[in-house]
C-alpha cells in the first residue's frame, strides 16, 4: 500500500530554535516529493524535490530528498512564531495516471 | 488571474440532502483535485481529472461524483450527504507533475 509518513506529529519549540521535520514514503513509480505548509487556511506550495541529494533552499528553510532511503526533510533555522503551522509532505506518482499522496502533516508550535 | 476559486466558503446541510461544490481555476492546468481534510488525517484525495472529459477516484470517492467538462471547471456533487462527510474539502490545480495550487477551501457541515 502506498504511504507517507511524517515525523514527528507535533513540535513546540522557542524562537531562535532549528526544526527537522520528516517525511517517509512508500510508494511505488516515484515522481516527486512536495512540502506545504498550512496555516488556518489552504496549503501554500514551499518545495519540489525531484532528485536526490539536490538541497532546495528558500531563507531560513530548506529540503532534502534521499531516493534510496526513501525519505525527505525540511530544515527550518532560526524559527520564527509565524512558522507557526501544519507542514505537509506530499508525494506524486504515476502509474498510468498521475496522483498525490499526502502525509497527515506535522503540526509546528514556535513560542516567542 | 484568480488562481483557484470554491464556492461556497461555508454550507451546512441535512442528511440526505445533495449539493455541488464548485472549482475554478484559470491558469489553464491539466490536472484538478478535490480532497477532504479532517482532524488528524491530512489530506486525501477523493477524485481527479487529468483533462477535460477525463476523471478518476481518488482514496475515498464513495459518496462523491464529479465531471470535467472544461478545462476551468470541477465540480462535486455529494449525491445523498451523511454526517461523515462533514469535513473541508479543497479543489486543487496544476500543471501535470507539477505544484498543486490550492483553492481556499469549503467548510461543510452535515447535521
Amino acid at each position: 500500500e502506498d504511504k507517507v509518513v511524517q515525523s514527528p506529529l507535533s513540535l513546540v519549540v522557542h524562537e531562535g530554535d532549528t526544526v527537522t521535520l520528516n517525511c517517509s514514503y512508500e510508494v511505488t513509480n516515484f515522481r516527486s516529493l512536495l512540502w506545504y505548509k498550512q496555516e488556518k487556511k489552504a496549503p501554500t506550495f514551499l518545495f519540489m524535490l525531484t532528485s536526490s541529494g539536490i538541497e532546495k533552499k528558500s531563507g531560513r528553510l530548506s529540503s532534502i530528498l534521499d531516493k534510496k532511503e526513501l525519505f525527505s526533510i525540511l530544515n527550518i533555522t532560526a524559527t520564527q512564531t509565524g512558522d507557526s503551522a501544519v507542514y505537509l509532505c506530499a508525494v506524486g506518482w504515476a502509474s498510468g495516471t498521475y496522483k498525490y499522496i499526502f502525509g497527515t502533516g506535522t503540526r509546528l508550535k514556535v513560542l516567542a | 488571474n484568480a488562481g483557484v476559486t470554491q464556492t461556497p466558503k461555508f454550507q451546512v446541510l441535512k442528511t440526505g440532502q445533495s449539493m455541488t461544490l464548485q472549482c475554478a481555476q484559470d491558469m489553464n492546468h491539466e490536472y484538478m483535485s478535490w480532497y477532504r481534510q479532517d482532524p488528524g488525517m491530512g489530506l486525501r484525495l477523493i477524485h481527479y481529472s487529468v483533462g477535460a472529459g477525463i476523471t478518476d477516484q481518488g482514496e475515498v470517492p464513495n459518496g462523491y461524483n464529479v465531471s470535467r467538462s472544461t478545462t476551468e471547471d470541477f465540480p462535486l456533487r455529494l449525491l445523498s450527504a451523511a454526517p461523515s462527510q462533514t469535513s473541508v474539502y479543497f479543489c486543487a490545480s496544476s500543471k501535470m507533475g507539477g505544484e498543486q495550487f490550492f483553492g481556499p477551501g469549503t467548510r461543510l457541515t452535515v447535521l
